[in-house]
């Protein structure tokens, strides 16, 4: 899989936007963008993925790069339980089968009240 | 809808022992994939099993072993067990079709003493 760089960590104020920032040079032309978040003692959670277009769902949005080669992940006002390690991560579809995420160290995001 | 169910939370055990751990996806799922995650190496993709057949296989050795039932839940099974095999293992599902999200369960913390 191709690999994605994240910064270790940030921090935010609670009620502002926050920008996660992702890149992702070597990613193929069939590899989707995936954002997870996993909250202490929890499982990874969904956040939004795309392929090329930018996307918005009811947690976040996803902006990609024209050239694909990086994106970034807005939460439009954080809350204090937006605090949590945050993955981007490509997968390659390849015929119906997932050939598993391959997750990073990820962002950790500190909301401050 | 129920969420994905792992048992048990926690477990112990000692070096040279079995352990076999369970998962119960969102009904309707069909595919279950497992991982482990540890501090030192984050998540790591065991396998995946897709109507009772594992689909895709993670760089783990054979002493990691899975199995899926008609039902769609999953076993993994992990033989003579090691200290570093202390982690937590996540099951995730879905559909199984490609281009989804995958809903994690909570884990299980194995400790190996």
């Amino acid at each position: 899989d191709a690999k994605t760089t994240q910064p270790n960590s940030m921090e935010s104020n609670e009620e502002e936007p926050v920008h996660l920032p992702c890149n992702h040079s070597t990613i193929s032309g069939t590899d989707y963008i995936h954002w997870y978040r996993q909250l202490p003692s929890q499982g990874p959670e969904y956040v939004i993925h795309g392929l090329t277009s930018n996307v918005n769902n009811r947690m976040a949005s996803l902006a990609i790069a024209e050239d694909r080669k990086s994106s970034t992940l807005i939460l439009h006002r954080a809350t204090l339980r937006d605090a949590a390690v945050y993955y981007c991560i490509l997968e390659q579809y390849s015929g119906g089968g997932a050939d598993g995420l391959t997750f990073g160290k990820g962002t950790h995001l500190i909301i401050q009240p | 809808k129920a969420g994905v169910t792992q048992t048990p939370r926690y477990l112990i055990k000692t070096r040279g022992q079995q352990v076999t751990l369970s998962c119960s996806p969102i009904s309707g799922h069909r595919s279950v994939s497992w991982y482990q995650q540890t501090p030192g190496q984050g998540l790591q993709f065991l396998f995946e099993y897709f109507s009772e057949t594992q689909r895709n296989k993670g760089n783990f050795p054979g002493r990691f072993s899975g199995r899926q039932f008609s039902n769609s839940r999953s076993e993994m099974n992990v033989s003579t067990l090691e200290l570093g095999d202390s982690a937590l293992y996540l099951c995730a599902s879905s559909r199984g079709t490609g281009d989804e999200k995958l809903f994690f369960g909570s884990g299980t913390q194995l400790s190996v003493l």
